[in-house]
């Protein structure tokens, strides 16, 4: 069965450092979006990417994230200069379109900023 | 403005039934959606409603009101593997499709 994947699973990284989250979506699907879950809160919006360009962004997508899919099947989230509280989950997900019902989850990168 | 709520933890017994509400208020409304999430993981997907009424999917049902801004999930005969976070989500279309989630129910089942 297709799935989402993301690399890598676990990232320690020092305050101020740039990091780079991997993620291949299902071949086929058109949509796609980073959420971030800092440890015992919810599932937050960051970016929805859509024909090759970002379709909405939420308020904590500033200008320290970026976003690409460079080759037609990475897609990655860019943090500039990492601060303590980036510390969190990120899920990418992928949707084929929006008559399929079902988001599909990757299994998330921990990111740590000491 | 965008606002889910749902209970933050509910408890219940192995072999019993347990609803875990959800209310919304949001503008584009396309869909409310229910994923389950265990600790360290990925949430996965486990109803969609976008027309009033009652979606069954083996041991787990989930309902809409859209004038009432109101979903819930029922889950039967729970198991001990039931105990995870359950996450209330809506779709809104605003020129994309976009998920706001909920903070989630955290579900224990005890034997």
């Amino acid at each position: 069965e297709p799935e989402v994947t993301q690399t890598p699973s676990h990232q320690v990284t020092q305050m101020g450092q740039e990091v780079i989250l991997r993620c291949v979506p299902i071949s086929n699907h058109l949509y796609f979006y980073w959420y971030r879950q800092i440890l015992g809160q919810k599932v937050e919006f960051l970016v929805s990417f859509y024909n090759n360009e970002i379709s909405e962004k939420s308020e904590i997508f500033d200008d320290q994230f970026s976003v690409e899919r460079p080759d037609g099947s990475n897609f990655t989230l860019k943090i500039r200069s990492t601060k303590l509280e980036d510390s969190a989950m990120y899920f990418c997900a992928s949707l084929r379109d929006p008559t399929y019902n079902e988001q599909f989850f990757g299994p998330g990168t921990r990111l740590t900023v000491l | 403005g965008q606002n889910i709520d749902q209970p933050t933890e509910m408890t219940a017994t192995e072999g019993a039934i347990v609803q875990i509400n959800c209310t919304y208020q949001t503008s584009g409304f396309n869909g409310l959606f229910w994923y389950q999430q265990h600790a360290g993981e990925a949430p996965t997907f486990l109803s969609y409603n976008v027309l009033d009424g009652l979606e069954e999917k083996g041991r787990f049902s989930s309902f809409l009101s859209r004038s009432k801004g109101y979903s819930y999930l029922l889950l039967k005969e729970l198991q001990m593997k039931d105990s995870a976070s359950y996450l209330c989500a809506v779709r809104r279309t605003s020129g994309t499709y976009k998920y706001i989630f909920g903070t989630g129910t955290r579900l224990k089942v005890l034997a």
